[in-house]
C-alpha cells in the first residue's frame, strides 16, 4: 500500500514566521500536487510538480519535488492569517489516475 | 470552479439502509472521483471513473458501488450503510491527464446511526 506521510500534523505559528511542511513516501510518484482546504469546503489545487528536483513558486509559497520523486516540501515565507487551512499533498504513479493523499497538515497562523 | 454539485449536502441515515450520493458536473470532464475524508486519514479514494460506464476501485471500495451512465453524473451507493461509513464524501473531476487540476465539490456529510 502506498502511503504519503505529512509532517507536522499540526502547526500554530505567529504572523510573519516561516514554515515548511513535508510530504514523504517510499514510493516514486510521476506527479505530486499540493492542495489547501478550508473548513466546509473541498480542497483547492495550489500546484502540480512533475520533474525530480523541480521548484515552483506561488507568491510566498515555494514547492519542491525531491530528486527521486518520493518526497516534496511546501515552504511558506512570512505566513499570514489567510494561509490558515489544511494542506494536503497528493501523488499519482505512472500510468494511473488513482491519487494517494497525505494525511494533511493543519496550519493556523495567528495575527 | 468546475461547476460541481453534490447532493444531498447532509444526510443522516440508519445502519443497514442503502444510500446514494450524487455528483453532477457541467464541465464535460472525463475523469470523476469519489473520496471520503476522515480525521487523521486525509482523503481516501473510493472509486473513480474514466468514462461513461468505465469505473475502477480505489483503496477503500468495500461496501461502496458506483455508476456513471452519463458524462455529467457519477453516483456513489452505500449498499447497506454502516457506522464506519460516517464521513464527509467529496466528488472530484479532472479533464484529461494526471497533471490536470482536480476540481472538488463542496462535500456531503453523511452520518450513519
Amino acid at each position: 500500500t502506498q502511503l504519503l506521510e505529512q509532517s507536522p500534523q499540526f502547526l500554530s505559528i505567529q504572523e510573519g514566521e516561516n514554515l515548511t511542511v513535508y510530504c514523504n513516501s517510499s514510493s516514486v510518484f510521476s506527479s505530486l500536487q499540493w492542495y489547501r482546504q478550508e473548513p466546509g469546503e473541498g480542497p483547492v489545487l495550489l500546484v502540480t510538480v512533475v520533474t525530480g528536483g523541480e521548484v515552483k513558486k506561488l507568491k510566498r509559497l515555494t514547492f519542491q519535488f525531491g530528486d527521486a520523486r518520493k518526497d516534496s516540501s511546501l515552504h511558506i515565507t512570512a505566513a499570514q492569517p489567510g494561509d490558515t487551512g489544511l494542506y494536503l499533498c497528493a501523488g499519482t504513479t505512472s500510468g494511473t489516475y488513482k491519487y494517494i493523499f497525505g494525511t494533511g497538515t493543519r496550519l493556523k497562523v495567528l495575527a | 470552479d468546475a461547476g460541481i454539485t453534490q447532493s444531498p449536502r447532509h444526510k443522516v441515515t440508519e445502519t443497514g439502509t442503502p444510500v446514494t450520493l450524487r455528483c453532477h458536473q457541467t464541465e464535460n470532464h472525463r475523469y470523476m472521483y469519489w473520496y471520503r475524508q476522515d480525521p487523521g486519514h486525509g482523503l481516501r479514494l473510493i472509486h473513480y471513473s474514466y468514462g461513461v460506464k468505465d469505473t475502477d476501485k480505489g483503496e477503500v471500495s468495500d461496501g461502496y458501488s458506483v455508476s456513471r451512465s452519463k458524462t455529467e453524473d457519477f453516483l456513489l451507493t452505500l449498499e447497506s450503510a454502516t457506522s464506519s461509513q460516517t464521513s464527509v464524501y467529496f466528488c472530484a473531476t479532472q479533464q484529461g491527464t494526471s497533471t490536470d487540476t482536480q476540481y472538488f465539490g463542496p462535500g456531503t456529510r453523511l452520518t450513519v446511526l
